[in-house]
C-alpha cells in the first residue's frame, strides 16, 4: 500500500526566508504526487503535481517541488516565503485501483510565517 | 474558473439523524470523491465513484453512508444515522480522469453531529 509522510507537523519560518515542507512517499509502484494547500476555512488548492514527466515542478505562489526516487521524496520549497503563505500544506500521493486515482494525504504541515 | 461547490458549508444534526451532503462538480468531469477531514487529523478518502457506480470504498464507507449522482450536475453523500464520530468537514472532489490524475476540491461542508 502506499503511503505518505509529512515531517514537522509545525513549521516556522521568518518572512523573507527558505521555505522547506518535507514529504516522502512510499510505494512500489511510480506514483503521482501533489501539494495541496489549505488556508483557514477553506478548501484544498492544488498547489502543484508531478506526473513522471519533469522531475523539478514548479508551481502556483512562487512553489517547487522535486521528485528524488532514490530518496523517495517529493520536498516542497519556496525561496522566499510571505506573510500570506502561512497555511497548513498536504502532499499526497495517488494510488490507483479499480481505474481511479484515490489520494492517500499526509498528516499535513502547519506553516507559520513570522514577520 | 469552473469550481467544484458544496451545499451547505456547515449542517449542524443530532444523532441518529439522516444528513445529505451536496456537491456539484465541474461539468466535464467523469470521476467523483468524497474525503473527510476530522479536526485536526489527515484528509481520508471515502469512495470515488465513476459511470453511475461505485468504484472503490474505504472502511470508513460503511453501510450508513450512500451517495448519488441524481442528476447530471448534482453529486451527494447521504449518512442515514448520524454518529458523533461523523463530525468532520466533507470534501468533495471531481477530475477528468485518471490520465489527468488532478483532483479539484470543494471547499467543503462542515458538520457537526451533537
Amino acid at each position: 500500500a502506499q503511503s505518505v509522510t509529512q515531517l514537522g507537523s509545525h513549521v516556522s519560518v521568518s518572512e523573507g526566508a527558505l521555505v522547506l515542507l518535507r514529504c516522502n512517499y512510499s510505494s512500489s509502484v511510480p506514483p503521482y504526487l501533489f501539494w495541496y494547500v489549505q488556508y483557514p476555512n477553506q478548501g484544498l488548492q492544488l498547489l502543484l503535481k508531478y506526473t513522471s514527466a519533469a522531475t523539478l515542478v514548479k508551481g502556483i505562489n512562487g512553489f517547487e517541488a522535486e521528485f528524488k526516487k532514490s530518496e523517495t521524496s517529493f520536498h516542497l520549497t519556496k525561496p522566499s516565503a510571505h506573510m500570506s503563505d502561512a497555511a497548513e500544506y498536504f502532499c499526497a500521493v495517488t494510488q490507483t485501483t479499480s481505474g481511479t486515482y484515490k489520494y492517500i494525504f499526509g498528516t499535513g504541515t502547519r506553516l507559520k510565517v513570522l514577520a | 474558473e469552473p469550481e467544484v461547490t458544496q451545499t451547505p458549508s456547515h449542517q449542524v444534526t443530532q444523532m441518529g439523524q439522516e444528513v445529505i451532503l451536496r456537491c456539484v462538480p465541474i461539468s466535464n468531469h467523469l470521476y467523483f470523491y468524497w474525503y473527510r477531514q476530522i479536526l485536526g487529523q489527515k484528509v481520508e478518502f471515502l469512495v470515488s465513484f465513476y459511470n453511475n457506480e461505485i468504484s472503490e470504498k474505504s472502511e470508513i464507507f460503511d453501510d450508513q453512508f450512500s451517495v448519488e449522482r441524481p442528476d447530471g450536475s448534482n453529486f451527494t453523500l447521504k449518512i442515514r444515522s448520524t454518529k458523533l464520530e461523523d463530525s468532520a468537514m466533507y470534501f468533495c472532489a471531481s477530475g477528468s480522469g485518471p490520465l489527468r490524475h488532478e483532483q479539484y476540491f470543494g471547499p467543503g461542508t462542515r458538520l457537526t453531529v451533537t
